[in-house]
């Protein structure tokens, strides 16, 4: 089974700054990585599918990177409503697998 | 607009059953596969069961195996999760979720239900 690690655990940063997030597979996923957002309270959110696609209403300031085992997903300018925890998915293998989130706390 | 409506949660006892529904409607439905995904309480998400747009294909993570039944009726727009043997460590909130590449197994998921509670205890 593909494991998926991501780091780091938790972020603090202020409005306007810009987030790098990080999901590690244990093995190669050949760009089949998708991010999702879940906000305190509410279901998770598609953001990304195959490394850089954003998906439907998710705004430019979004972006997906990566390739193989190392993905990234970009925040360029953070608003308050992007407080939230971001979990990266591998959907090359199955069973489907979720890293164990980044949280992202908004100063 | 796309609308999952999750309904039939609960607290049941350990070895108890309970199916939970998912009605849907903003897309035609028999044409996406379907997938439930939950999360216990404080932690990740972890996937559970799918199934295909025709309802001929499904798939479950090792943890439910031989314990949980996905099925949907295309008629009602209306996906199902029977659970049987209910543990304690299947406690937590189960959401449908739509599911592009159901076939070719190769899962992701871009459209959530609100969840519902799903609590094992005596």
């Amino acid at each position: 089974e593909i494991v998926l690690t991501q780091s780091p655990a938790t972020l603090s940063l202020s409005p306007g700054q810009r987030a790098t997030l990080s999901c590690r597979a244990s093995e190669s996923v050949d760009g089949f990585l998708a991010w999702y957002q879940q906000q305190p309270g509410r279901p998770p959110r598609l953001l990304m599918y195959d490394t850089s696609v954003r998906a439907t209403g998710i705004p430019a300031r979004f972006s997906g990177s990566g390739s193989g085992t190392d993905f990234t997903l970009t925040i360029s300018s953070l608003e308050p409503e992007d407080s939230a925890i971001y979990y990266c998915q591998q959907r090359r293998y199955s069973p489907p697998a979720f890293g164990p989130g980044t949280k992202v706390d908004i100063k | 607009e796309v609308q999952l409506l999750e309904s039939g949660g609960g607290l049941v006892q350990p070895g108890g059953s309970l199916r939970l529904s998912c009605a849907v409607s903003g897309f035609t439905f028999r044409i996406f596969g379907m997938s439930w995904v939950r999360q216990a309480p404080g932690k990740g998400l972890e996937w559970v069961s799918a199934i295909s747009g025709t309802g001929d294909d499904t798939f479950y993570a090792d943890s439910v195996q031989g314990r949980f039944t996905i099925s949907r009726d295309n008629s009602k727009n209306t996906l199902y999760l029977q659970m049987n043997s209910l543990r304690a460590e299947d406690t937590g909130i189960y959401y449908c979720a739509r599911t592009p590449g159901v076939p070719a197994g190769m899962f992701y998921f871009d459209y959530w239900g609100q969840g519902n509670v799903v609590t094992v205890s005596s």
